[in-house]
Protein backbone atom coordinates (compact mmCIF):
# COMPACT_ATOMS: atom_id res chain seq x y z
CA UNK A 1 0.00 0.00 0.00
CA UNK A 2 1.32 3.38 -1.08
CA UNK A 3 1.81 6.17 2.10
CA UNK A 4 3.28 9.11 2.67
CA UNK A 5 4.41 10.56 5.59
CA UNK A 6 4.91 14.18 6.92
CA UNK A 7 6.21 14.40 10.24
CA UNK A 8 6.41 17.83 10.83
CA UNK A 9 2.84 18.89 11.23
CA UNK A 10 3.50 22.74 11.72
CA UNK A 11 6.22 24.35 11.00
CA UNK A 12 7.09 28.13 12.13
CA UNK A 13 10.25 30.37 11.18
CA UNK A 14 11.14 34.07 10.88
CA UNK A 15 10.76 35.77 7.06
CA UNK A 16 13.82 35.47 5.24
CA UNK A 17 14.78 32.20 6.72
CA UNK A 18 15.23 29.17 4.67
CA UNK A 19 12.83 25.88 5.66
CA UNK A 20 12.87 22.46 4.53
CA UNK A 21 9.54 20.43 4.58
CA UNK A 22 9.75 17.01 4.82
CA UNK A 23 8.24 13.96 3.02
CA UNK A 24 8.97 10.31 2.87
CA UNK A 25 6.55 7.84 0.98
CA UNK A 26 6.82 4.19 0.65
CA UNK A 27 5.63 1.98 -2.38
CA UNK A 28 6.11 -1.18 -3.66
CA UNK A 29 6.07 0.38 -7.83
CA UNK A 30 9.16 1.04 -9.50
CA UNK A 31 7.55 3.53 -11.07
CA UNK A 32 5.54 6.49 -9.76
CA UNK A 33 4.89 9.98 -9.44
CA UNK A 34 5.31 12.72 -6.57
CA UNK A 35 4.17 15.63 -5.86
CA UNK A 36 3.79 19.05 -3.40
CA UNK A 37 0.77 21.59 -3.37
CA UNK A 38 0.44 24.01 -1.45
CA UNK A 39 -2.85 25.43 0.62
CA UNK A 40 -2.82 28.86 1.50
CA UNK A 41 -5.21 30.34 4.32
CA UNK A 42 -7.90 31.35 1.63
CA UNK A 43 -8.35 27.61 1.29
CA UNK A 44 -7.78 27.12 -2.50
CA UNK A 45 -5.46 24.14 -3.60
CA UNK A 46 -2.51 25.16 -5.48
CA UNK A 47 -0.45 22.45 -7.72
CA UNK A 48 3.48 23.34 -7.46
CA UNK A 49 5.79 19.77 -8.47
CA UNK A 50 5.09 16.35 -10.18
CA UNK A 51 8.06 14.39 -10.72
CA UNK A 52 8.41 10.90 -11.63
CA UNK A 53 10.46 8.36 -9.88
CA UNK A 54 13.02 7.69 -12.92
CA UNK A 55 13.95 11.48 -12.54
CA UNK A 56 16.25 12.20 -9.43
CA UNK A 57 16.98 15.32 -10.57
CA UNK A 58 16.96 18.30 -8.28
CA UNK A 59 14.26 21.00 -9.56
CA UNK A 60 14.30 24.31 -8.97
CA UNK A 61 12.05 27.10 -9.66
CA UNK A 62 12.56 30.55 -8.28
CA UNK A 63 12.55 30.11 -4.19
CA UNK A 64 11.24 26.92 -4.43
CA UNK A 65 13.32 23.93 -4.60
CA UNK A 66 12.84 19.82 -4.43
CA UNK A 67 15.56 17.41 -3.30
CA UNK A 68 14.61 13.63 -4.71
CA UNK A 69 16.16 11.17 -3.08
CA UNK A 70 14.89 7.41 -4.18
CA UNK A 71 17.91 6.16 -1.81
CA UNK A 72 15.69 7.48 1.36
CA UNK A 73 12.56 7.11 -0.29
CA UNK A 74 12.61 11.26 0.54
CA UNK A 75 10.87 14.48 -1.40
CA UNK A 76 11.44 17.03 0.53
CA UNK A 77 10.80 20.53 -0.58
CA UNK A 78 12.76 24.19 0.51
CA UNK A 79 11.80 27.04 0.58
CA UNK A 80 14.65 29.85 0.12
CA UNK A 81 14.19 33.25 2.07
CA UNK A 82 10.92 32.55 3.03
CA UNK A 83 7.74 34.91 2.84
CA UNK A 84 4.87 36.01 4.61
CA UNK A 85 3.00 35.12 1.51
CA UNK A 86 4.26 31.20 1.85
CA UNK A 87 2.38 30.34 4.87
CA UNK A 88 0.20 27.73 3.83
CA UNK A 89 -0.30 24.05 4.29
CA UNK A 90 2.08 22.09 2.07
CA UNK A 91 0.98 18.81 1.31
CA UNK A 92 2.89 16.00 -0.88
CA UNK A 93 1.40 13.31 -2.54
CA UNK A 94 2.10 10.23 -4.40
CA UNK A 95 0.40 8.28 -7.55
CA UNK A 96 0.91 4.70 -8.47
CA UNK A 97 0.90 3.26 -11.79
CA UNK A 98 -2.73 1.74 -12.12
CA UNK A 99 -4.89 4.01 -13.76
CA UNK A 100 -2.51 6.10 -15.49
CA UNK A 101 -0.91 7.46 -12.24
CA UNK A 102 -4.33 8.99 -11.61
CA UNK A 103 -4.83 7.20 -7.93
CA UNK A 104 -3.31 9.49 -5.52
CA UNK A 105 -2.14 9.34 -2.11
CA UNK A 106 -1.59 12.28 0.19
CA UNK A 107 0.30 13.07 3.23
CA UNK A 108 -1.56 14.91 6.15
CA UNK A 109 0.18 18.45 5.40
CA UNK A 110 2.26 20.57 7.04
CA UNK A 111 1.28 23.87 8.15
CA UNK A 112 3.83 26.80 7.94
CA UNK A 113 3.89 30.14 9.32
CA UNK A 114 6.33 32.28 8.40
CA UNK A 115 6.17 35.43 11.07
CA UNK A 116 7.00 39.11 9.56
CA UNK B 1 -9.10 31.63 -18.90
CA UNK B 2 -8.18 27.78 -17.80
CA UNK B 3 -10.73 27.27 -14.49
CA UNK B 4 -12.54 24.21 -12.74
CA UNK B 5 -15.75 25.24 -11.85
CA UNK B 6 -17.59 23.81 -8.57
CA UNK B 7 -21.16 24.17 -7.55
CA UNK B 8 -22.46 24.59 -5.09
CA UNK B 9 -19.61 26.22 -3.15
CA UNK B 10 -21.51 26.09 0.32
CA UNK B 11 -24.00 23.53 1.02
CA UNK B 12 -26.32 22.54 3.77
CA UNK B 13 -28.32 19.11 3.93
CA UNK B 14 -29.96 16.52 5.61
CA UNK B 15 -29.51 13.11 6.12
CA UNK B 16 -30.52 11.03 3.17
CA UNK B 17 -31.18 13.71 1.16
CA UNK B 18 -29.76 12.77 -2.61
CA UNK B 19 -27.16 15.69 -3.53
CA UNK B 20 -24.65 16.23 -6.62
CA UNK B 21 -21.93 18.56 -6.36
CA UNK B 22 -21.00 19.84 -10.18
CA UNK B 23 -17.26 19.74 -11.56
CA UNK B 24 -16.92 21.51 -14.91
CA UNK B 25 -13.09 22.50 -16.52
CA UNK B 26 -13.03 24.16 -19.65
CA UNK B 27 -9.34 23.06 -21.20
CA UNK B 28 -10.53 19.44 -22.60
CA UNK B 29 -8.70 17.74 -19.83
CA UNK B 30 -8.55 14.15 -20.00
CA UNK B 31 -8.24 13.57 -16.17
CA UNK B 32 -10.35 14.50 -13.44
CA UNK B 33 -10.74 13.70 -9.86
CA UNK B 34 -12.61 14.20 -6.90
CA UNK B 35 -11.10 14.60 -3.43
CA UNK B 36 -12.19 15.28 -0.13
CA UNK B 37 -10.54 17.19 3.08
CA UNK B 38 -10.71 16.89 6.52
CA UNK B 39 -9.03 18.10 9.87
CA UNK B 40 -6.40 15.79 11.04
CA UNK B 41 -6.80 13.56 7.64
CA UNK B 42 -5.51 15.81 5.05
CA UNK B 43 -6.79 14.86 1.50
CA UNK B 44 -8.15 11.86 0.43
CA UNK B 45 -8.53 10.74 -3.31
CA UNK B 46 -12.76 9.40 -4.01
CA UNK B 47 -12.97 8.85 -7.38
CA UNK B 48 -11.04 9.64 -10.80
CA UNK B 49 -11.59 9.86 -14.76
CA UNK B 50 -9.05 8.90 -16.85
CA UNK B 51 -11.34 9.87 -19.64
CA UNK B 52 -15.19 10.12 -20.96
CA UNK B 53 -17.43 6.60 -19.08
CA UNK B 54 -13.51 5.83 -17.97
CA UNK B 55 -13.89 6.21 -13.51
CA UNK B 56 -12.10 4.38 -11.00
CA UNK B 57 -11.96 4.04 -7.00
CA UNK B 58 -9.99 6.51 -4.83
CA UNK B 59 -9.29 5.91 -1.37
CA UNK B 60 -12.47 6.56 -0.43
CA UNK B 61 -15.32 5.60 -2.64
CA UNK B 62 -17.95 4.25 -0.44
CA UNK B 63 -21.24 6.56 -0.17
CA UNK B 64 -20.35 8.52 -3.59
CA UNK B 65 -20.82 8.00 -7.27
CA UNK B 66 -19.21 9.31 -9.97
CA UNK B 67 -20.34 9.69 -14.07
CA UNK B 68 -18.12 11.02 -16.66
CA UNK B 69 -20.65 11.46 -19.84
CA UNK B 70 -18.83 14.53 -21.08
CA UNK B 71 -15.07 15.26 -20.96
CA UNK B 72 -16.18 18.82 -19.53
CA UNK B 73 -18.22 17.29 -16.55
CA UNK B 74 -17.07 14.80 -13.67
CA UNK B 75 -20.28 15.59 -11.08
CA UNK B 76 -20.00 13.72 -7.55
CA UNK B 77 -23.58 12.29 -6.48
CA UNK B 78 -24.11 11.24 -2.79
CA UNK B 79 -27.34 9.37 -3.01
CA UNK B 80 -28.20 9.01 0.76
CA UNK B 81 -25.57 11.93 2.22
CA UNK B 82 -24.66 10.76 6.12
CA UNK B 83 -23.05 13.48 8.69
CA UNK B 84 -19.45 11.74 8.09
CA UNK B 85 -19.41 12.76 4.97
CA UNK B 86 -19.35 16.75 6.48
CA UNK B 87 -16.23 17.70 4.21
CA UNK B 88 -14.46 20.01 1.88
CA UNK B 89 -14.46 18.68 -1.16
CA UNK B 90 -12.11 19.81 -4.61
CA UNK B 91 -12.10 18.80 -8.02
CA UNK B 92 -9.66 18.83 -10.25
CA UNK B 93 -8.55 18.15 -14.09
CA UNK B 94 -5.14 17.15 -16.12
CA UNK B 95 -4.32 17.47 -19.23
CA UNK B 96 -2.08 14.01 -18.95
CA UNK B 97 -0.29 12.31 -16.62
CA UNK B 98 3.03 13.75 -17.82
CA UNK B 99 5.49 14.92 -15.40
CA UNK B 100 5.10 18.96 -17.26
CA UNK B 101 1.39 19.22 -17.03
CA UNK B 102 -0.18 21.12 -14.62
CA UNK B 103 -3.40 20.20 -12.31
CA UNK B 104 -6.15 22.40 -12.05
CA UNK B 105 -8.30 22.68 -8.67
CA UNK B 106 -11.78 23.84 -8.41
CA UNK B 107 -12.52 26.55 -5.11
CA UNK B 108 -13.69 23.61 -3.48
CA UNK B 109 -17.40 23.23 -2.08
CA UNK B 110 -18.03 23.01 1.76
CA UNK B 111 -20.58 20.40 2.53
CA UNK B 112 -22.50 20.02 5.88
CA UNK B 113 -24.82 17.26 6.87
CA UNK B 114 -26.78 17.32 9.30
Amino acid sequence: AQKVTQAQTEISVVEKEDVTLDCVYETRDTTYYLFWYKQPPSGELVFLIRRNSFDEQNEISGRYSWNFQKSTSSFNFTITASQVVDSAVYFCALSDPLRGYQKVTFGTGTKLQVIP
Amino acid sequence: EAQVTQNPRYLITVTGKKLTVTCSQNMNHEYMSWYRQDPGLGLRQIYYSMNVEVTDKGDVPEGYKVSRKEKRNFPLILESPSPNQTSLYFCASSATSGATDTQYFGPGTRLTVL
